[in-house]
């Protein structure tokens, strides 16, 4: 079964660092571009983050850029977001999300992939 | 910017529904939808504004080619009680609407 299950996230104080971990099962992680999405309480979803699928280009929302790092590791199939110096804003349940290209424009794209998310509340 | 309404709605089953997304600039059709339930991760409904999704029902249907898209549920089912999310995928950062919630009636 294709799953990615997230965790690490928690309750940290702010200026606080958090890791999260997504765990890739059922596909190989090496050949998909991979994202993290946030949503914060009663709010939409929020685009955070993402990776192509070497890990040599990242992309970041301006809210997140020079706070938050995404990486990988494929041999573990394994999704990571360093999340440093956060900040109340940042509290939001967390999920990533596998990037499919249906076709060969640069634009057709959807995230066909999740998982549940992991809870992030950042709080004194 | 993608905006959405309405941002909850009250419906019967078997009612047919429809949600709009409006793009704040021109997308062509690179617009999708997600539904999600409580404390689930979103799930693929229609991409490219009309194209549904292998194994979603075909109750679920979209439309539009900018800047109003359309997400219709022809006939609604008690497990379609959700909020869906429209995306857009053709200007960074990738947008998405604040959700619209449905709810029984």
């Amino acid at each position: 079964e294709v799953q990615l299950v997230e965790s690490g996230g928690g309750l940290v104080q702010p200026g606080g660092s958090l890791r999260l971990s997504c765990a890739a099962s059922g596909f190989t992680l090496s050949n998909y571009w991979m994202h993290w999405v946030r949503q914060g309480p009663g709010k939409g979803l929020v685009w955070v983050a993402r990776i192509d699928s070497d890990g040599s280009s990242t992309t970041y929302a301006d809210s997140v850029k020079g706070r938050f790092t995404i990486s990988r590791d494929n041999a573990k199939n394994t999704l990571f977001l360093q999340m440093d110096s956060l900040r109340d804003e940042d509290t939001a349940v967390y999920f990533c999300a596998r990037l499919y290209g249906y076709n060969r424009s640069p634009y057709s794209y959807y995230m066909d992939v999740w998982g549940e998310g992991t809870t992030v509340t950042v709080s004194s | 910017q993608m905006t959405q309404s309405p941002s909850s709605l009250s419906a019967y089953v078997g009612d047919r529904v429809t949600i709009t997304c409006r793009a704040s600039q021109s997308i062509a059709n690179f617009l999708n939808w997600y539904q999600q339930k409580p404390g689930k991760a979103p799930k693929l409904l229609i991409y490219a504004a009309s194209s549904l999704q292998t194994g979603v029902s075909s109750r679920f249907s979209g439309s539009g080619s900018g800047p109003d898209f359309t997400l219709t549920i022809s006939s609604l089912q008690p497990d379609d009680f959700a909020t869906y999310h429209c995306q857009q995928t053709y200007a960074t950062p990738w947008t998405f609407g604040q959700g619209t919630k449905v709810e029984i009636k």
